[in-house]
């Protein structure tokens, strides 16, 4: 079985701080990762994923995440938050053709 | 390159009543995964279609269902409607294997009253 979770259902940060989002994973088999973001009323929007490789992966809009195997965890960050980033952000995980599972969502709200 | 586009956006339904809803995936993309995203439930995965076979399936009871067309374009059905089935419905498409990236639509937004 493969699960994934998100232990802060809510971050506040203030612009121009850095951001970290967290995210943990259980996975048998080699984890594919991957966060989204999503805006009020839209889908959901790929920001970066991992697969294999250098375990700093870097994505749209300035985010970056950091695979880390012994700790399981796979955490977003971005070195200065904007306001427009302010959005619901979901980390998921794949592995051997199962489905994608979705954390419950961390909503980032990032004030002036 | 046109993203993934669900039909209807918005539907109002009423308890009893079946809905279907149309999703078009990237061109070239030959799997199909739907979601169901509630505030209480977050995102609950409902299928997924590869080639017209489902490889994956969700905890869903058997009113919901779903198929994929040779052309890729799938469909899901949700007969019976319960007040609880309303949500957003996400559909997203990708090229198939595990590593590939999965691309959202923007959801149909289905009410039951």
């Amino acid at each position: 079985a493969q699960s994934v979770a998100q232990p802060e259902d809510q971050v506040n940060v203030a612009e121009g701080n850095p951001l970290t989002v967290k995210c943990t994973y259980s996975v048998s088999g080699n984890p594919y990762l991957f966060w989204y973001v999503q805006y009020p009323n839209r889908g959901l929007q790929f920001l970066l994923k991992y697969i294999t490789g250098d375990n700093l992966v870097k994505g749209s809009y300035g985010f970056e995440a950091e695979f880390n195997k012994s700790q399981t965890s796979f955490h977003l960050k971005k070195p200065s938050a904007l306001v427009s980033d302010s959005a619901l952000y979901f980390c998921a995980v794949r592995s051997n053709n199962n489905d994608m599972r979705f954390g419950a969502g961390t909503r980032l709200t990032v004030k002036p | 390159k046109a993203g993934v586009t669900q039909t209807p956006r918005y539907l109002i339904k009423t308890r009893g009543q079946q809905v279907t809803l149309s999703c078009s995936p990237i061109s070239g993309h030959r799997s199909v995964s739907w979601y169901q995203q509630t505030p209480g439930q977050g995102l609950q995965f409902l299928f997924e279609y590869f080639s017209e076979t489902q490889r994956n399936k969700g905890n869903f009871p058997g009113r919901f269902s779903g198929r994929q067309f040779s052309n890729s374009r799938s469909e899901m059905n949700v007969s019976t409607l319960e007040l609880g089935d309303s949500a957003l419905y996400l559909c997203a498409s990708s090229l198939g294997t595990s590593g590939n990236t999965i691309y959202f639509g923007e959801g149909s937004w289905l009410t039951v009253v």
